[in-house]
C-alpha cells in the first residue's frame, strides 16, 4: 500500500541554524500540507501546497518558513532561522484530491529538536 | 473559527472493557468528520470518516457517528484491547468554511488499555 515517506525521523539542531524536512507524498496525489505538534498539544496545520504554489497557510507559518516541490517526488518544508520554539513533530501529508471528503494521508513525522 | 474539542485524557480503561471519547464540533460550513490513531512512536492513521449528517464510520470495531443536531462525533467500541493503546485525534475538514478544507484536530486523548 503507497504511503508517505518522511526524513530524517529525527533532526537535532541550534538555535539559528537553517532545518530541510523532506516528505516524500503518495504519487498520484495533488494536494500536499504540513502540519506540527508540540509536545503535549494539538495537531496545527501549517500549510497547503498544489499546484507547485502554497494554497493557504496559518499564522504559524511566518517568514521563516517555506515550502517546495524541487522535482516530481520531494515536498520540503525549510525553517530558515530554528527558534526553541519550533521543537514539535512535523507531519507531512497528502491528499488526491480537494473534495468535501479530503481525506490526507500522513507520514511518520519528523522529530525537530532545538538547542 | 472552526474547532474541534474532546475529553481530556489520560483514559485507562481494563481490556473488554467499553470505550467512549467524546467529540464536539463548531463549523461554518458542513464539514467532513474524521477520526485519527497514533501508536506511539508512529504518525496518524485515519481510523474512520464520516461526510454528512447521520453517516456512521466504522472500523476495527471503532464507531463514530455523525449527529449534527448536537456537532457531535463520539468515538466508540465495545471491547478494547491492549493494542488499542494509542492517543486518537477527532478532527474536521471544513472546505467551504472556516478551515478551507485543512484538518482541524482536537487535543487527543490518550488510551491505555491494561490486561
Amino acid at each position: 500500500e503507497p504511503e508517505v515517506t518522511q526524513t530524517p525521523s529525527h533532526q537535532v539542531t541550534q538555535m539559528g541554524q537553517e532545518v530541510i524536512l523532506r516528505c516524500v507524498p503518495i504519487s498520484n496525489h495533488l494536494y500536499f500540507y504540513w502540519y506540527r505538534q508540540i509536545l503535549g498539544q494539538k495537531v496545527e496545520f501549517l500549510v497547503s501546497f498544489y499546484n507547485n504554489e502554497i494554497s493557504e497557510k496559518s499564522e504559524i507559518f511566518d517568514d521563516q518558513f517555506s515550502v517546495e516541490r524541487p522535482d516530481g517526488s520531494n515536498f520540503t518544508l525549510k525553517i530558515r532561522s530554528t527558534k526553541l520554539e519550533d521543537s514539535a513533530m512535523y507531519f507531512c501529508a497528502s491528499s488526491p484530491d480537494r473534495g468535501r471528503v479530503n481525506e490526507q494521508f500522513f507520514g511518520p513525522g519528523t522529530r525537530l529538536t532545538v538547542l | 473559527g472552526d474547532s474541534v474539542t474532546q475529553m481530556e485524557g489520560p483514559v485507562t480503561l481494563s481490556e473488554e472493557a467499553f470505550l467512549t471519547i467524546n467529540c464536539t464540533y463548531t463549523a461554518t460550513g458542513y464539514p467532513s468528520l474524521f477520526w485519527y490513531v497514533q501508536y506511539p512512536g508512529e504518525g496518524l492513521q485515519l481510523l474512520l470518516k464520516a461526510t454528512k449528517a447521520d453517516d456512521k464510520g466504522s472500523n476495527k470495531g471503532f464507531e463514530a457517528t455523525y449527529r449534527k443536531e448536537t456537532t457531535s462525533f463520539h468515538l466508540e467500541k465495545g471491547s478494547v484491547q491492549v493494542s488499542d493503546s494509542a492517543v486518537y485525534f477527532c478532527a474536521l475538514s471544513d472546505l467551504y468554511g472556516g478551515s478551507q478544507g485543512n484538518l482541524i484536530f482536537g487535543k487527543g486523548t490518550k488510551l491505555s488499555v491494561k490486561p
